[in-house]
C-alpha cells in the first residue's frame, strides 16, 4: 500500500529553468508534508515543508504547493542550477503516523549546463 | 542543526551471520529513527525511539531485527542472521521535537551488502 508516490522516476531539466517534481498521497489524514535532496553516499536532507493549512510555502528559489482537495503537492526550484541534482523524496506525516514519516520512491533530478 | 555518526559505512556479509549497525547522534535529541531504503525506494521506517522507549516498531521484523538505544544517545541496530533480502542502505535520523510535525535529520547510512 503506497501511500505516497512519486510517479515520474526522473526528470531532466536546462539549468535556469523550472523544476516542477510532483507527488501524490491517498491518506487524508496526512497533515504535513516535506520534501528531502539526497546525494550518493548520502543522508537525505531537508529542503522544505508545508503544513495542510497552508497551499504554498517558499524558500528561496524552492517553493512547495499542496492542493488538499486533490491530494497533490508539488515542489517548484527557479531557477534550477546544476548542483541540484539530486534524488528527491516528498514525505508526509500526520493522524495514526503521527510522529512517522512516509515517503514517496524519489524522482531523479537532472539539471543540465 | 543534528549531527548523526553513522558506523561502518559499508559492510558486506555473508547470509546468515550477523551484523550490526552503530548511530552515534552528535547533539542530543529525543527522537531516534531507523529507516531501511532499498534501491530506487524511499526510507521505510523500522524503529522509533524516544529516549531510550520504542514508541514504534510495528515494522522491525522481530525474528531477526533487534534494536536498542543506550541512555537515550546512541542506538544499534542488529541483524541476526541476515538474509540476501536484508541488502539495503540503514539509515539513522533525527527528530527536533517529541510527539509533533517536525523535520528529520538523517545520518549518511550504512550500506549492506548480503551475498
Amino acid at each position: 500500500d503506497q501511500q505516497v508516490k512519486q510517479n515520474s522516476p526522473s526528470l531532466s531539466v536546462q539549468e535556469g529553468r523550472i523544476s516542477i517534481l510532483n507527488c501524490d498521497y491517498t491518506n487524508s489524514m496526512f497533515d504535513y508534508f516535506l520534501w528531502y535532496k539526497k546525494y550518493p553516499a548520502e543522508g537525505p536532507t531537508f529542503l522544505i515543508s508545508i503544513s495542510s493549512i497552508k497551499d504554498k510555502n517558499e524558500d528561496g528559489r524552492f517553493t512547495v504547493f499542496l492542493n488538499k482537495s486533490a491530494k497533490h503537492l508539488s515542489l517548484h526550484i527557479v531557477p534550477s542550477q546544476p548542483g541540484d541534482s539530486a534524488v528527491y523524496f516528498c514525505a508526509a506525516s500526520g493522524g495514526t503516523s503521527y510522529g512517522k514519516l512516509t515517503f514517496g520512491q524519489g524522482t531523479i533530478l537532472t539539471v543540465h549546463p | 542543526e543534528a549531527g548523526v555518526v553513522q558506523s561502518p559505512r559499508y559492510k558486506i556479509i555473508e547470509k546468515k551471520q550477523p551484523v550490526a549497525f552503530w548511530c552515534n547522534p552528535i547533539s542530543g535529541h529525543n527522537t531516534l529513527y531507523w529507516y531501511l531504503q532499498n534501491l530506487g525506494q524511499g526510507p521505510e521506517l523500522l524503529i522509533r525511539y524516544e529516549n531510550e522507549e520504542a514508541v514504534d516498531d510495528s515494522q522491525l521484523p522481530k525474528d531477526r531485527f533487534s534494536a536498542e538505544r543506550l541512555k537515550g544517545v546512541d542506538s544499534t541496530l542488529k541483524i541476526q542472521p541476515a538474509e540476501l533480502g536484508d541488502s539495503a542502505v540503514y539509515l539513522c535520523a533525527l527528530g527536533r521535537l517529541a510527539g509533533g510535525p517536525y523535520e528529520q535529520y538523517f545520518g549518511p547510512g550504512t550500506r549492506l551488502t548480503v551475498t
